[in-house]
């Protein structure tokens, strides 16, 4: 059974760009979660999708967004980027009720 | 709101010796989960054990095992004949209950960073 996936792995990007990364669950799995981790702040809940819609959103601004598709695959897009978004951004999958969250490799954004 | 704290940001341990890692947490939620992740110099997250806040008996993965003590609210992990493969950066972490319709979010520790010394 393949694993979450996230696509890209590596990305730069220059400060006020935006960008968007993609994450593939388990395959019958409905919710993902995406976390942002860096060294100072350590691991911060974002948001989550299940079954198309944000089920829960951590404390980030706006320029944070989400989305989730049919197939449950889900994207994060980041807007007017700026250097302190520079982290690794973790996506996670789960099937439902009690069931454990498997991680994604992350993608490792840096803002130049 | 709930918070978890690992006080231990760095540890050690002789390989095949015993090593315990400590985390306190705190909610007003009566059902929950805890979990123990992993995360190796990859950045893979994994999943070492986890704890049903309900289950009084303390959960225990081949060589990982837990201490819970629900009155303190402290989640320990034991690791017994630690092995190289064993260094990494390990996290406590809190999940809600509610089962179908609780949500995913998991309220993360610092991070205690591992070391496992020949």
């Amino acid at each position: 059974k393949a694993g979450v996936t996230q696509t890209p792995r590596y990305l730069i990007k220059t400060r006020g760009q935006q960008v968007t990364l993609s994450c593939s669950p388990i395959s019958g799995h409905r919710s993902v979660s995406w976390y942002q981790q860096t060294p100072g702040q350590g691991l911060q809940f974002l948001f989550e999708y299940f079954s198309e819609t944000q089920r829960n959103k951590g404390n980030f601004p706006g320029r944070f967004s989400g989305r989730q598709f049919s197939n449950s695959r889900s994207e994060m897009n980041v807007s007017t980027l700026e250097l302190g978004d520079s982290a690794l951004y973790l996506c996670a999958s789960r099937k439902t009720g009690v069931g454990e969250q498997y991680f994604g490799p992350g993608t490792r954004l840096t803002v130049t | 709101a709930q918070t978890v704290t690992q006080s231990q940001p760095e540890m050690s341990v002789q390989e095949a010796e015993t090593v315990t890692l400590s985390c306190t947490y705190d909610t007003s939620e009566s059902d929950y989960y805890l979990f123990w992740y992993k995360q190796p110099p990859s950045r893979q997250m994994i999943l070492v054990i986890r704890q049903e806040a309900y289950k009084q008996q303390n959960a225990t993965e081949n060589r990982f095992s837990v201490n819970f003590q629900k009155a303190a609210k402290s989640f320990s992990l034991k690791i017994s004949d630690s092995q190289l493969g064993d260094a990494a950066m390990y996290f406590c972490a809190y999940r809600s209950g509610g089962g179908e319709t609780s949500g995913s979010r998991l309220t993360f520790g610092e991070g205690t960073q591992l070391t496992v010394n020949p």
